[in-house]
């Protein structure tokens, strides 16, 4: 098993509606739980990180964590062509402090 | 400057070359990082450097030699590389390394080995 999974896509959405991101993990100690984006031939960049179980929302992005199903979610309102991107999941690894462990990540594509 | 900057951002180099590519950030960080990033794989951690001290080693092969002079810059040195260690080669830095800290990443460095 992976210890940080994503479905690769690519996920297409039509623009204007909502893109749901998932992702699963395995290490249960895990505390802190990052969303990046990546455009193409570009670094990652932060878009979210969420600690605690729930929602937490930030603009046309909402983060979503349940601890207990070792689930994390990234959802996107109002897509918009600039959101197509691969979005990559990343969790620390409660064993190792400074480790955090990336997915392969999911490339996401909104259609006009 | 601001945030994380590293330079080369491109770098073609023969098996036979050594070369460096350096890191600097203006975050005020700690921590800093390096990772690798292969077409179809997902991220991988390299070399993890807390206040100047190497914390953490992911089993990388010899030939690449990390330098932290302090904790503004980092340093990878490449020798005899082989034609698969092509790829992005990505900086991040930290404030610390604790469970709630976050990483900014570099623009990374695009390495091409012939």
């Amino acid at each position: 098993q992976k210890e940080v999974e994503q479905n690769s896509g690519p996920l297409s959405v039509p623009e204007g509606a909502i893109a749901s991101l998932n992702c699963t993990y395995s290490d249960r100690g895990s505390q802190s739980f990052f969303w990046y984006r990546q455009y193409s031939g570009k670094s990652p960049e932060l878009i979210m990180f969420i600690y605690s179980n729930g929602d937490k929302e930030d603009g046309r992005f909402t983060a979503q964590l349940n601890k207990a199903s070792q689930y994390v979610s990234l959802l996107i309102r109002d897509s918009q062509p600039s959101d197509s991107a691969t979005y990559l999941c990343a969790v620390n690894k409660y064993s190792s402090a400074s480790k955090i462990i990336f997915g392969s990540g999911t490339r996401l594509s909104i259609r006009p | 400057e601001t945030g994380v900057t590293q330079t080369p951002r491109h770098l073609v180099m023969g098996m036979t070359n050594k070369k460096s590519l350096k890191c600097e950030q203006h975050l005020g960080h700690n921590a800093m990082y390096w990772y690798k990033q292969s077409a179809k794989k997902p991220l991988e951690l390299m070399f993890v450097y807390n206040f100047k001290e190497q914390t953490e080693n992911n089993s990388v092969p010899s030939r690449f030699s990390p330098e932290c002079p302090n904790s503004s810059h980092l340093f990878l040195h490449l020798h005899t590389l082989q034609p698969e260690d092509s790829a992005l080669y990505l900086c991040a830095s930290s404030q610390g390394t604790g469970d709630f800290d976050t990483q900014y990443f570099g623009p990374g460095t695009r390495l091409t080995v012939l």
